[in-house]
């Protein structure tokens, strides 16, 4: 069974520009949730989508947007980028939507802004 | 809301030595999650506690839900090089989690 599939591992964005991320989650699974991992704040939940509807949001400025397909793939867009967005930014997929079932991430995005 | 606090941020052990982290939290848990999370690696799912007082043992890791379900523990005994990483534990929040800042531990050989 592959596992969550996060696209592109790496980018090196200008402040200023947008961008978008994918994840994959694992087949069968329906919720996926967004977090930003930085070196000092850890993992910040960003939001969760679940049969195409967000149903939980972070703190995060309405420059951080996401949605959900049919088939639960999951993007994530961030635009006019600033430098402190730079992070990894790691999606995770769960069968359910409750929350006692466990989380399997993807390898990540690591986004640089310049 | 609530706040999911771990303690220590960074741990160095001599390979063989026991650590230890710990987890509380502001509000009762339904469940506690850990995770670990290897150096250049993406958040592993190591166990789910849901009763009171709950132990789990995986081999040389021992979690621990305490009786109030607001705190939790994870220790590791005899460390080796290949338990280096950082430590999260998560606590449900609504339909999601709340992470901790996670314990940084590392072997020294």
């Amino acid at each position: 069974k592959a596992g969550v599939t996060q696209t592109p591992r790496y980018l090196i964005k200008t402040r200023g520009q947008q961008v978008t991320l994918s994840c994959s989650p694992i087949s069968g699974h329906r919720s996926v949730s967004w977090y930003q991992q930085t070196p000092g704040q850890g993992l910040q939940f960003l939001f969760e989508y679940f049969s195409e509807t967000q149903r939980n949001k972070g703190n995060f400025p309405g420059r951080f947007s996401g949605r959900q397909f049919s088939n639960s793939r999951s993007e994530m867009n961030v635009s006019t980028l600033e430098l402190g967005d730079s992070a990894l930014y790691l999606c995770a997929s769960r069968l359910t939507g409750t929350p006692n079932t466990e989380a399997f991430f993807g390898q990540g995005t690591r986004l640089t802004v310049v | 809301g609530q706040q999911v606090m771990q303690i220590p941020q960074y741990q160095h052990v001599q390979e063989g030595e026991d650590f230890t982290t710990y987890c509380n939290s502001s509000t009762t848990l339904s469940n506690i999650q850990w995770y670990k999370q290897r150096p250049g690696g993406h958040p592993v799912f190591l166990i789910q506690l849901v009763k009171s007082g709950e132990v789990k043992k995986q081999k040389r890791l021992t979690f621990q839900f305490g009786e109030a379900k607001k705190n939790s523990s994870l220790h590791i005994t005899a460390t080796q090089t290949t338990d280096v990483g950082t430590y999260f534990c998560a606590g449900p929040n609504g339909q999601n989690f709340v992470f901790g800042p996670g314990t940084r531990l590392s072997v020294l050989p």
